[in-house]
């Protein structure tokens, strides 16, 4: 079966350190999101992509970028983590224009 | 103002009664509206997507939509201790991505 997996599912970190987290889809979805989720926010995008070597920031994309080498892998990278970066994080794809999301498990992350 | 706003709850609900939740938007643009569930420490998941006004039935989910007074909501009938969960509505303005809500949490007691 298709599905989306997300690495690693917990991790702790220091501020200041650099952090990937990895998405992984076998879709075959052209599209690809990452949305980070905290209490009183709701999901909320940080950047996404429409196909290889495409990416676009979102509404909260500053201290994070992406790039997309092939179509099943959109790493999330954190250059600096910030104690406000503490969060749960999503990864999703849809196909086509429907704006049907499939979600990975989520990545929570904490920065010390 | 969100452009996406839902009413955070929680909604308590008694076990087979009709649980009603309400999103309304900002961009009169949209064309397509889903509402996602989710369950604690869980994902996100699609349980109801409308695209045109009136009403989508689907089980005991309905969904409803007024594009001229942005308003989609979304019905629970017979409503089970398993519909306890968050529910996300989102809508998608332009391209391929979507903006959620806050979402609304449902509490159902038996």
């Amino acid at each position: 079966d298709a599905e989306i997996t997300q690495s690693p599912r917990h991790k702790i970190t220091e501020t200041g350190r650099q952090v990937t987290l990895a998405c992984h889809q076998t879709w075959n979805h052209n599209n690809m999101f990452w949305y980070r989720q905290d209490l009183g926010h709701g999901l909320r995008l940080i950047h996404y992509s429409y196909g290889v070597q495409d990416t676009n920031k979102g509404e909260v994309s500053d201290g994070y970028s992406v790039s997309r080498s092939n179509t099943e892998d959109l790493p999330l990278t954190l250059e600096s983590a910030a104690s406000s970066q503490t969060s749960v994080y999503f990864c999703a794809s849809s196909a086509g224009t429907t704006g049907e999301l499939f979600f990975g498990e989520g990545s929570r992350l904490t920065v010390l | 103002q969100k452009e996406v706003e839902q009413n955070s709850g929680p909604l308590s609900v008694p076990e087979g009664a009709i649980a009603s939740l309400n999103c309304t938007y900002s961009d009169r643009g949209s064309q397509s509206f889903f509402w996602y569930r989710q369950y604690s420490g869980k994902s996100p998941e699609l349980i109801m997507s409308i695209y045109s006004n009136g009403d989508k039935e689907d089980g005991r989910f309905t969904a409803q939509l007024n594009k001229a007074s942005q308003y989609v909501s979304l019905l629970i009938r017979d409503s089970q201790p398993s519909d306890s969960a968050t529910y996300l509505c989102a809508v998608n303005p332009a391209g391929n991505k979507l903006t959620f809500g806050g979402g609304t949490r449902v509490l159902v007691k038996p």
